[in-house]
């Protein structure tokens, strides 16, 4: 089988960083990518790792270490309008396999 | 440059009746993918087309069909709607069906389906 574990909620405070975790179990890996969701829209693609290592976009980094079987996404200098829900999935030979998603709370 | 397109963007239907989805990815993609997202869940895989031909199929009952057409837009086709089936129903193209950066899905606004 697969599965992902991310965690549920997440609350940091405006300018902060925070880090969102994603432990997977799978067979067949490429690579882990990540999602932003806001409420009501679409999956927006913001990154992937095919190797271990972190890659960095903007305020954006992810980190994956394929031997632990875990990655983190890493939000820098938060903003409000960060306030989303983020999914972390799994590349395998065809489709993606989605974790349940952080809801990221973003306050004042 | 335009996006990945579905319509109609709402739907409501009743139980037992069909419905049917539309997908048009971006210019230059030619794999189309549908995801099924439930309230409160991460979005599910239900088909890979590419090239007009299935290259995937999620855990899905018969119910659910789809066809990719020449242009590369696809169809999502519903038979029997339960009232499970309510959800925001996702497209994502790439431009192929394999892995790597180059082949990252990029998902449309999606189709919201209430079933009563």
């Amino acid at each position: 089988g697969q599965s992902l574990e991310q965690p549920s909620e997440v609350t940091a405070v405006e300018g902060a960083i925070v880090q969102i975790n994603c432990t997977y179990q799978t067979s067949g890996f490429y690579g882990l990518s990540w999602y932003q969701q806001h409420d009501g829209g679409a999956p927006t693609f913001l990154s992937y790792n095919a190797l271990d290592g972190l890659e960095e976009t903007g305020r954006f980094s992810s980190f994956l270490s394929r031997s632990d079987s875990y990655g983190y996404l890493l939000l820098q200098e938060l903003q409000m309008k960060d306030s989303a829900s983020y999914f972390c999935a799994v590349r395998r030979n065809t489709p993606l396999v989605f974790g349940k998603g952080t809801r990221l709370s973003v306050i004042a | 440059d335009a996006g990945v397109t579905q319509s109609p963007t709402h739907l409501i239907k009743t139980r037992g009746q069909h419905v049917t989805l539309r997908c048009s990815p971006i210019s230059g993609h030619k794999s189309v993918s549908w995801y099924q997202q439930v309230l409160g869940q991460g979005p599910q895989f239900i088909f890979q087309y590419y090239e007009k031909e299935e290259r995937g199929r999620g855990n899905f009952p018969d119910r659910f069909s789809a066809r990719q057409f020449p242009n590369y837009s696809s169809e999502l086709n519903v038979n029997a709607l339960l009232l499970g089936d309510s959800a925001l129903y996702l497209c994502a193209s790439s431009p192929k069906a394999g892995t790597g950066i180059i082949n990252t899905q990029y998902f449309g606004p999606g189709t919201r389906l209430t079933v009563l």
